[in-house]
């Protein structure tokens, strides 16, 4: 069974420095990897989609790296900013073929000190 | 365009009682996908639809159930609600389905 933990749970930091969220995975077969954050009582927004085949992804000020062989990826925040505060959920999709099966993690709650 | 949709956004049941959830996926999507949100809890998977096709699903019980139109819109499904189902059902789309996903804002259901 697939378990996907976010740690840390929360971090707070003031606005302007970078940061970095993990995400840690036990099954290595996986489709590809998602990063959302969450607003309190919102849905979800896509912030970066990486597949099994690649190792990272950019957008904007957000850096996404997958390393595969140790069930890891790690979200990199540059230059924060207040409206960056949320939380922060990363999603695996692991190959089962003919079932499979998105699994999140409990998320890091961001918060940017102003 | 239009993101995904839900409705309704809030209903309010009791114990017992059966639910229908609705999604509109973005046009264009064929895949849509069911999570259930706990307060305080990453989403749950519940189901993946392909193609009108089941592709996946969670460990629910046999209680939940969904289904995919021609027009690629999806229902779930709730019967004989539980105080335990209370939470954020939250709906995605994707062009595959192992694409990109994009979510509604969720049907808040409260089970009284």
């Amino acid at each position: 069974k697939q378990e996907v933990t976010q740690i840390p749970a929360a971090l707070s930091v003031p606005e302007g420095e970078n940061l970095v969220l993990n995400c840690s995975f036990t099954d290595s077969a996986i489709y590809n990897l998602q990063w959302f954050r969450q607003d309190p009582g919102k849905g979800l927004t896509s912030l970066l989609l990486i597949q099994s085949s690649q190792r990272e992804q950019t957008s904007g000020r957000l850096n996404a790296s997958l390393d595969k062989s140790s069930g890891r990826s790690t979200l990199y925040i540059a230059a924060s900013q207040p409206g960056d505060s949320a939380t922060y959920l990363c999603a695996v999709l692991l190959s089962d073929f003919g079932n499979e099966k998105l699994t999140f993690g409990t998320g890091t709650r961001l918060t940017i000190i102003p | 365009d239009a993101g995904v949709t839900q409705s309704p956004t809030h209903l309010i049941k009791t114990r017992g009682q059966h639910v229908t959830l609705r999604c509109s996926p973005i046009s264009g999507h064929k895949s849509v996908s069911w999570y259930q949100q706990v307060l305080g809890q990453g989403p749950q998977f519940i189901f993946q639809y392909y193609e009108k096709e089941e592709r996946g699903r969670g460990n629910f019980p046999d209680r939940f159930s969904a289904r995919q139109f021609p027009n690629y819109s999806s229902e779930l499904n709730v019967n004989a609600l539980l105080l335990g189902d209370s939470a954020l059902y939250l709906c995605a789309s994707s062009l595959e389905w192992a694409g990109e996903l994009f979510f509604g804002e969720g049907s808040r259901l409260t089970v009284l």
